[in-house]
């Protein structure tokens, strides 16, 4: 079974605090995912990754930034958080073939409180 | 530009019922059209997709969806529901340009014993 592993499933943070967000796919997949959700928004897509070393933005990247320097890491990163970043973030991954049939592997979410 | 509605946050149904959740898009060319679905303080699971072919396609846990192209629709649909089955529901859609998924805002099912 494919795993996606999100190192945090809670975080409190501190207005200002420089945040990492860590997530780990085991599957050898291409593509990579941050979404962050929340309620009444669904999911909102802040940044992907075809590749190593390449990044995209999504639909919300202001205050958010991605590394992934290895093909199984893609890092999201918070430079300073701020209350409005409080939400549950969910990193994905798919296999070029995934991605054309919309078959994405989700980790559990990782839960940041920004206070 | 792609976007997905569901009309209703709240779904509740008796166990046994039939259930349906309801989901409308819009998309420039094709649609490609996904359910996905969040049990609590997990990450979404695949249930179930439309590409191409028969309008009525089955999926995981005995949940089928049906497209209708002229409502723009694609509503999930369960012949008996089960208690197990309370979750969050999301619908998804990507046109065939190789755009990102968009996604709707989540219907909250509730099946009561």
């Amino acid at each position: 079974d494919v795993k996606v592993t999100q190192s945090s499933r809670y975080l409190v943070k501190r207005t200002g605090e420089k945040v990492f967000l860590e997530c780990v796919q085991d599957m050898d997949h291409e593509n990579m995912f941050w979404y962050r959700q929340d309620p009444g928004l669904g999911l909102r897509l802040i940044y992907f990754s075809y590749d190593v070393k390449m990044k995209e933005k999504g639909d919300i990247p202001e205050g958010y930034s991605v590394s992934r320097e290895k093909k199984e890491r893609f890092s999201l990163i918070l430079e300073s958080a701020s209350t409005n970043q409080t939400s549950m973030y969910l990193c994905a991954s798919t296999s070029p073939d995934g991605f054309n049939t919309g078959e994405l592997f989700f980790g559990e979410g990782s839960r940041l409180t920004v206070l | 530009a792609q976007s997905v509605a569901q009309p209703e946050d709240q779904v509740n149904v008796a166990e046994g019922n039939p259930l349906t959740v309801k989901c409308t898009y819009s998309v420039s060319g094709n649609p490609y059209l996904f359910w996905y679905v969040q049990y609590p303080n997990r990450g979404l699971q695949f249930l179930l997709k439309y590409i191409t072919g028969d309008n009525l396609v089955k999926g995981s846990y005995g949940f089928e969806a049906e497209f209708n192209k002229s409502q723009t629709s694609f509503h999930l649909k369960k012949p008996s529901a089960l208690v197990s089955d309370s979750a969050l529901y999301f619908c998804a859609v990507r046109d065939n340009y190789g755009q990102n998924f968009v996604f709707g805002p989540g219907t909250r099912l509730s099946v009561l014993p």
